[in-house]
């Protein structure tokens, strides 16, 4: 299986903040790597595929870049509503695996 | 607008089957493949095993003994039972369905959770 770490976590940070999430894979998967959202409570929220493409509907302050093992999801300037747990996922190939999360909370 | 409504019983006990059910509303259903991924409380997401609509299966090894999925697609639904289930199959049991632009495999819809506890 292929491994995923995410870091940091947890993430404090401020309403405005530029804020970087970093994922790294066990194994090269080109730009199989997928975003995603959770508020507690509910299911999660697909932000990012194939590494950097926005989904539709969600605001462009969501960005994500990288390729072969690092990888990384930046939201340019917080909002309230993005204070929530964040999961990197690869689809490179079954079975697929998350990161273990990064919760996002509010310095 | 797709919508994943899924049911199954919320508590079982040690060694019995756990049975899920996830209906689909609006869109295709036979244009992709669908999927189950369960999340233990306080945990991350673990991906089960995915299907599609003529029944075709891809299910995770460390779960392969014990999972099953069907598909009825005259009422656009797809199923889960895991068998033997202990404590450690406690979790959020969420369906979802996997979208592929280009290969690319992500989940963009999602149900709405299962909580299914086992417990004697």
């Amino acid at each position: 299986d292929i491994q995923m770490t995410q870091s940091p976590s947890p993430l404090s940070a401020s309403v405005g903040d530029r804020v970087t999430i970093t994922c790294r894979t066990s194994q090269r998967i080109a730009n199989y790597l997928n975003w995603y959202q959770q508020q507690p409570g509910k299911a999660p929220k697909l932000l990012i595929y194939a590494a950097s493409s926005l989904q539709n509907g969600v605001p462009s302050r969501f960005s994500g870049g990288g390729s072969g093992t690092d990888f990384t999801l930046t939201i340019g300037s917080l909002q309230p509503e993005d204070f929530a747990t964040y999961y990197c996922q690869q689809s490179y190939s079954p079975p697929y695996t998350f990161g273990q999360g990064t919760k996002l909370e509010i310095k | 607008q797709v919508q994943l409504q899924q049911w199954g019983a919320g508590l079982l006990k040690p060694s019995e089957t756990l049975s899920l059910t996830c209906a689909v509303y609006g869109g295709s259903f036979s244009g992709y493949y669908w999927s189950w991924i369960r999340q233990p409380p306080g945990k991350g997401l673990e991906w089960i095993g995915e299907i599609n609509h003529s029944g075709r299966t891809n299910y995770s090894p460390s779960l392969k003994s014990r999972v099953s999925m069907s598909v009825d697609t005259s009422n656009n639904e797809f199923s889960l039972k895991l068998t033997s289930v202990t404590a450690a199959d406690t979790a959020v049991y969420f369906c979802a369905r996997i979208l592929s632009p280009s290969g690319y495999d992500s989940f963009d819809y999602w149900g709405q959770g299962n909580l299914v506890t086992v417990s004697s």
